[in-house]
């Protein structure tokens, strides 16, 4: 079954450095999302992609962070300068369709663990 | 501003059991509601749709009720199991106006053997 790859699985950084965390969505999927979970919170929406550029965007999405497809096949977060508040489970996702009559149905991947120190 | 609520105690029921969990909104007329189930350090995996013209829609031991007059819908797993134990999150589309789904803080079922 196809499925969104992630890596690193998790990264340790210190307060200040910049992240990039790496995304490998399904093959044939058009939109690309990011994802954050903060440990016991609800998984949140960050940023959505679609036709090399940003299609949608939220709040906790600001200056700090950037999104990029700089190939065929990866899609990549970049956070500039991290901050404590930063730690969390970021998740990847992907889908076919943006809704509509379609519907979301997003696809996950197993998510980056980001610690910041 | 949208707001979707999920129990957030843990339900705990005995393996056999009928387990139920509830998402109420608020504040919006969506489209169409998913269900998703999330293990421990996972992401997300999606398990159900139902639209705003639908009552309920069934997959296997699963079920989902969609009342969009009481702005809730119920998420059944009949004959539960150990194996069902996970949070189960809610899933809305964006109010942007955008289908960007956006969650619930999910409810815990525990099923014990």
């Amino acid at each position: 079954e196809p499925e969104v790859t992630q890596t690193p699985s998790h990264q340790v950084t210190q307060m200040g450095q910049e992240v990039i965390l790496r995304c490998v969505p399904i093959s044939n999927h058009l939109y690309f999302y990011w994802y954050r979970q903060i440990l016991g919170q609800k998984v949140e929406f960050l940023v959505s992609f679609y036709n090399n550029e940003i299609s949608e965007k939220s709040e906790i999405f600001d200056d700090q962070f950037s999104v990029e497809r700089p190939d065929g096949s990866n899609f990549t977060l970049k956070i500039r300068s991290t901050k404590l508040e930063d730690s969390a489970m970021y998740f990847c996702a992907s889908s076919e369709g943006a809704g509509g009559s379609g519907a979301n149905v997003l696809t996950f991947g197993a998510g980056s663990r980001l610690t910041v120190l | 501003s949208q707001k979707i609520e999920q129990n957030s105690e843990a339900l705990n029921i005995q393996e056999g059991k009928t387990a139920t969990l509830t998402c109420n909104y608020t504040n919006y007329s969506p489209a169409y509601l998913q269900w998703y189930r999330q293990d421990p350090g996972r992401g997300p995996v999606f398990l159900l749709l139902i639209r705003e013209n639908e009552k309920e829609k069934r997959k296997e031991r699963l079920k989902v009720t969609f009342d969009t007059t009481l702005k809730q819908s119920l998420f059944h797993i009949t004959a539960s199991q150990p194996a069902d134990s996970a949070t189960y999150l809610c899933a809305l589309p964006w109010t942007g106006g955008s289908y960007i789904p956006t969650f619930g803080r999910g409810t815990s079922l525990i099923v014990h053997p």
